[in-house]
């Protein structure tokens, strides 16, 4: 059965740099079927994916443009645990986020969300 | 303002059977047979109900089923249950990487 424990501070400032961690178990973030993602959920902005990263001989990242340029979501295989760093963070920020396994048929297309972890309550403010 | 479109808000009395709409575009919903639905109780992880537009994942009740129509996708519950109150979502995968949600459907149980 695989789990995701997420961690990660519940308070940031404005301007600053958000970073969440998400510890695997049950699977290997270099599973070369799946990938793993980023989410949030916030009032405003409804869920909103973040991106995310995955293993095909080497590792890829995509992200949407909403977050590009701002965002990055990094493997550690020493750890099994997935990152998110999103930089010049606002209140805009301010949202649960997920950490959740891609997965679907085949590993060249990858379409639901299973499992999701927790969620962690980021709130950005001074 | 969510990609795609849900209605904020369904009820029905046990026993009863419902259907939540998602409406998605002809580069996402319309193009993939992609879409999966999730419930949400606050405070605890979303849980996949449905992937791939109508298949159940091990666990989940047969009550739940999804199909779709041209650029939406539904979700229906049958046998409506007091537990089956919380909080629905859709997601479907959009023409060049991207995933996206609906901003979802808060099912209230009579």
């Amino acid at each position: 059965q695989v789990q995701l424990q997420q961690s990660g501070p519940g308070l940031v400032e404005p301007s600053q740099t958000l970073t969440l961690t998400c510890d695997i178990s049950g699977d290997s973030v270099s599973n070369n079927t799946a990938g793993w993602s980023w989410i949030r959920q916030s009032p405003s902005r409804g869920l909103e994916w973040l991106g995310r990263t995955y293993y095909r001989s080497r590792w890829y990242n995509d992200y949407p443009a909403s977050v590009k340029g701002r965002i990055i979501i990094n493997p550690d295989t020493s750890k099994n645990q997935l990152s998110l760093q999103l930089s010049s963070v606002s209140p805009e920020d301010t949202a649960i986020y997920y950490c959740a396994r891609l997965v679907g048929m085949s590993a060249s297309m990858l379409a639901w969300f299973d499992p999701w972890g927790q969620g962690t309550l980021v709130t950005v403010s001074s | 303002q969510s990609a795609l479109t849900q209605p904020a808000s369904v009820s029905g009395s046990p026993g009863q059977s419902i259907t939540i709409s998602c409406i998605g575009a002809s580069s996402d919903v319309g193009a993939y047979n992609f879409v999966s639905w999730y419930q949400h109780y606050p405070g605890k992880a979303p849980k996949l109900m449905i992937y791939d537009v109508r298949n159940r994942p091990p666990g989940v009740s047969n009550r739940f089923s999804g199909s779709k129509s041209g650029n939406t996708a539904s979700l229906t519950i049958s046998g409506l249950q007091a537990e089956d109150e919380a909080d629905y979502y859709c997601s479907s995968y959009r023409t060049g990487g991207l995933w996206l949600f609906g901003g979802g459907t808060k099912l209230t149980v009579l």
